[in-house]
């Protein structure tokens, strides 16, 4: 199974700035997904990040506040630009291998 | 495009009582689909899945789920919950045409002891 390292495991931001995370899988993968999980409530899709393409973004979201980079199969990071205290979640990174979804360990995201 | 509706937000129940959880996915073709629980704290795990076969899908931990196509559902059951069962459940679909899984807003389980 997948081993997915997520960083960093939570940050605490000031409003307009922007934070990147970062996934590193053990093995490569075609596919990594972006979720988001606001307090209390169910995981929304952000983007998949396909390697050597561009994302596709889910209705909602959009790239300028969200980049998504993809530079090889075990690597890749989303942005959360110009945030605000919306933004607050908990961001994870999953993949697929097989018919089965592994997830990092998450990024919780405060923004003052 | 694919959906997935949990119609019970949270459901109360005392220890031994039985459990159904509800789920409803939109997508006329071929799927599969997941239950996810996430215990307080702690990140998501796969209790069950179905992929093709027989309906009726065993998981972890006592839980089975039935895939009944001409209702387009897939609830989760089981017989006699436990204290340690109290967590967040999600149920998630994936299309055959899409690689993307996509999850139901969630169920909050709640044991009363």
């Amino acid at each position: 199974s997948a081993v997915i390292s997520q960083k960093p495991s939570r940050d605490i931001c000031q409003r307009g700035t922007s934070l990147t995370i970062q996934c590193q899988v053990d093995s490569q993968v075609t596919m990594m997904f972006w979720y988001r999980q606001q307090p209390g409530q169910s995981l929304t899709l952000i983007a998949t990040a396909n390697q050597g393409s561009e994302a596709t973004y889910e209705s909602g979201f959009v790239i300028d506040k969200f980049p998504i980079s993809r530079p090889n199969l075990t690597f890749s990071t989303l942005t959360v630009s110009n945030m605000s205290p919306e933004d607050s979640s908990i961001y994870l990174c999953s993949t697929k291998e097989g018919e089965k979804l592994f997830f990092g360990s998450g990024t919780q995201l405060s923004v003052l | 495009a694919q959906s997935v509706s949990q119609h019970n937000h949270h459901v109360i129940l005392s220890e031994a009582a039985s459990l159904e959880l509800g789920c409803n996915y939109s997508y006329g073709g071929t799927v599969n689909l997941f239950w996810y629980v996430q215990y307080p704290g702690q990140h998501l795990q796969l209790l069950l899945k179905y992929f093709s076969g027989d309906p009726l899908v065993k998981g972890i931990k006592g839980f089975e789920a039935e895939f009944i196509k001409s209702k387009f559902s897939f609830n989760l059951r089981k017989p006699s919950v436990q204290w340690s069962d109290t967590a967040e459940y999600f149920c998630a679909v994936m299309s055959s045409s899409a690689s993307k899984i996509i999850f139901g807003s969630g169920t909050r389980l709640s044991i009363r002891p």
